[in-house]
């Protein structure tokens, strides 16, 4: 079954860096990832998506702060030089024969 | 730039019907699937349903499968959702985004703001 499983928080600094995972479920290492940005009274917002061999595409006028990685089953979202408005909620989205999946999302918090 | 907006949200009791649409503008609206997802409060973004950009195709979650219908009229650039026998479990924040294929089954490119619907006698 297509699962995406997501740490429920992180947190790191003002200025830092911080790592956000997201793992596929067994048998699907191969599927690419969309991570999207949930804001308190917003609508998502596609930042964008991570291949199996770690290439990412972002989305229109998405910062080169936010960018993505791969490991086996893993996708990464990686946002540099946090600044506060980067505090949200942050989803993985993977896709498959006539299945959309979430993750269950990763609260950000920055420090 | 691409936008969505939605609209038709509300409060309804249980057992009754709403009907959600999507408006969209800035791309070819019927090169595009068209999907609806929802946010309970304080859980994660759950799919509801995709119509491809044709119309001639739509998928829906097993959880509103046989109540949630799913349509597109491309000469208005709108998505229907029209909801029936809804329960509480339907509260929610209803987002429509786009789809990056015409099929569907791709990831969402872009997303409107949302329209809320209480299921609340």
């Amino acid at each position: 079954q297509l699962e995406l499983t997501q740490s429920p928080s992180a947190s790191a600094s003002l200025g830092a860096s911080v790592k956000v995972t997201c793992i596929l479920s067994s048998g699907h290492s191969s599927y690419a990832i969309a991570w999207h940005q949930k804001q308190p009274e917003k609508g998502p917002r596609f930042l964008l998506t991570v291949d199996r061999d770690g290439s990412h595409k972002k989305g229109d006028g998405i910062p080169d702060r936010f960018s993505g990685s791969s490991s086996g089953s893993e996708r990464y979202l990686t946002i540099s030089s946090l600044q506060s408005d980067d505090e949200a909620d942050y989803y993985c989205q993977t896709w498959g024969t006539d299945i959309q999946v979430f993750g269950g999302g990763t609260r950000l918090t920055v420090l | 730039e691409m936008k969505l907006l939605e609209s038709g949200g509300g409060l309804v009791q249980p057992g009754g019907s709403l009907r959600l649409s999507c408006t969209a503008s800035g791309f070819t609206f019927d090169n595009y699937a068209i999907n609806w997802v929802r946010q309970s409060p304080g859980k994660g973004l759950e799919w509801v349903s995709v119509v491809s950009g044709s119309g001639d195709l739509t998928y829906y979650a097993d959880s509103v499968k046989g109540r949630f219908t799913i349509s597109r009229d491309n000469s208005r650039n709108t998505v229907h959702l029209q909801m029936t026998n809804v329960g509480a479990e339907d509260t929610a924040l209803y987002f429509c985004a786009k789809d990056y294929f015409s099929s569907g089954w791709g990831h969402f490119d872009s997303w409107g703001q949302g329209t809320l619907v209480t299921v609340s006698s």
